[in-house]
């Protein structure tokens, strides 16, 4: 497809289950972004690659939260035991150079949202 | 650190008329960039609009322009002409820089707008 495509578009998982999201981004772009919105806030940052390479984690929660992008294209992050608090939007970001956001160049998918019952 | 401040959480407009998404941010970087995102009820992250530190005018893209007061530190978002397809929430951004290089957005906590007939 034209844009970042992730999945699964909804998510209901019980509390203690893992779960993982998919992010395929636009073929080519370097970077790749993972960002958790909350209900009525903002994104938040959590791990970043540029390619293969996870050069930022800084954001993951917790060490329930793993990120990985073997090849350089696809990205999945893995919340394993998931929580209550982990319920929100999983947003996926990637652009075709590195320092893409300091031009807005940033796409985004239209995200995972996981419900933790 | 970077901080970005919208305190508005949501906005009325009537439709074809302006109105304006107030944005104040914190910085002691003297180069930085502002972004303006829409994110409609699908979820994606749309790019709107971006303002450098050192533009000598307000950016403007189409209906959208940004009011941008450096010493003020603010960076409002104004919508000419509303229209119905503008409801959705937006989203001010700011990039912060990520250790191994590359940027992230930083974003606040968003506006609803509400266009009525």
């Amino acid at each position: 497809g034209a844009g970042v495509s992730q999945s699964p578009r909804y998510k209901v998982a019980k509390r203690g289950q893992d779960v993982a999201l998919r992010c395929d981004p636009i073929s080519g772009h370097v970077s790749l972004f993972w960002y958790q919105q909350a209900l009525g806030q903002g994104p938040e940052f959590l791990t970043y690659f540029q390619n293969e390479a996870q050069l930022d984690k800084s954001g993951l929660p917790s060490d329930r939260f793993f990120a990985e992008r073997p090849e350089g294209s696809v990205s999945t992050l893995k919340i394993q035991r998931t929580q209550q608090e982990d319920s929100a939007v999983y947003l996926c970001a990637s652009s075709l150079e590195v320092g893409a956001a300091n031009t807005g160049e940033l796409f985004f998918g239209e995200g995972s949202r996981l419900t933790v019952l | 650190a970077q901080k970005i401040t919208q305190t508005q959480p949501g906005m009325f407009v009537q439709e074809k008329e302006a109105v304006t998404l107030d944005c104040t941010y914190d910085t002691s970087d003297q180069s930085y960039g502002l972004f303006w995102y829409k994110q409609p009820s699908s979820g994606e992250m749309i790019f709107l609009i971006y303002q450098g530190s050192y533009d000598e005018q307000n950016a403007t893209e189409g209906r959208y322009s940004l009011n941008f007061q450096k010493a003020r530190k603010s960076a409002n978002l104004v919508i000419s002409a509303s229209q119905l397809g503008d409801s959705a929430m937006y989203f001010c951004a700011m990039p912060v820089g990520l250790t191994g290089g590359g940027n992230k957005l930083t974003f606040g906590t968003g506006t609803q707008l509400k266009v009525e007939l």
